[in-house]
């Protein structure tokens, strides 16, 4: 079935450095993609998303662009900030009409270090 | 973006009982939640999905007639935990969609659910 793998953390860095965290996916058909963040003690909150190839989501300075070809959505940030620090969850709804339930990677867990 | 309110975000209780945690979309109609358990480090695990109206479906390994769960209305879903033990202990995230076409689904602030 569809499915996403995400690299896995954890993550340490420090301020200012460049983010990236991996995730691929399986999919049948024409999923939509989303990142996801889970601060401490907290439910998910989205951060961004994408719904066709090509299509680049953006939030906060985070960027993830979906690519059919490598079928990947990678997530990036230019200079992280301590305030990023968290739980980071990608995720696909399988395509079509027939929307089912969202499938998500295992998580990264990024702390960032002043 | 659309909310999705979850009550309550700590529960503790004794091993026997039974405890009910809520889900409600606040500005928009929930044709479909999904109710999520999350194991400590690990992602989410998907527990059952329900439908307004009608009755919920289970993932495969999730006891029904422990995880009771009631869709009523396009704005509350609930979640009973049954004769809870310790090994119930964990964190419960309910998410919301609306019909049609969106993909989107919204998520509650999670239960943190001990059981002593």
């Amino acid at each position: 079935g569809d499915s996403v793998t995400q690299m896995e953390g954890p993550v340490t860095l420090s301020e200012e450095a460049f983010l990236t965290i991996n995730c691929t996916y399986t999919a049948t058909g024409y999923p939509s993609l989303f990142w996801y963040v889970q601060y401490p003690g907290e439910g998910l909150q989205l951060l961004l998303k994408a719904t066709k190839a090509d299509d680049k989501g953006s939030n906060k300075g985070f960027e993830a662009t979906y690519r059919k070809e490598t079928t990947s959505f990678h997530l990036e940030k230019g200079s992280v900030q301590v305030s990023d620090s968290a739980v980071y969850f990608c995720a696909l709804t399988p395509g079509g009409v027939n929307n089912n339930d969202m499938r998500f990677g295992a998580g990264t867990r990024l702390t960032v270090k002043p | 973006g659309a909310v999705v309110s979850q009550h309550p975000s700590r529960v503790i209780c004794k091993s026997g009982t039974s405890v009910k945690i809520e889900c409600r979309s606040l500005d928009f109609q929930a044709t479909t939640m999904f109710w999520y358990r999350q194991f400590p480090k690990k992602s989410l695990m998907l527990m059952a999905t329900s439908n307004e109206g009608s009755k919920a479906t289970y993932e495969q390994g999730v006891e029904k007639d422990k995880f009771l769960i009631n869709h009523a209305s396009l704005t509350l879903s609930t979640l009973t935990v049954t004769s809870a033990h310790p090994e119930d202990s964990s964190f419960y995230i309910c998410s919301a969609r609306g019909g049609g076409l969106s993909t989107e689904a919204f998520f509650g602030q999670g239960t943190r659910l001990t059981v002593v």
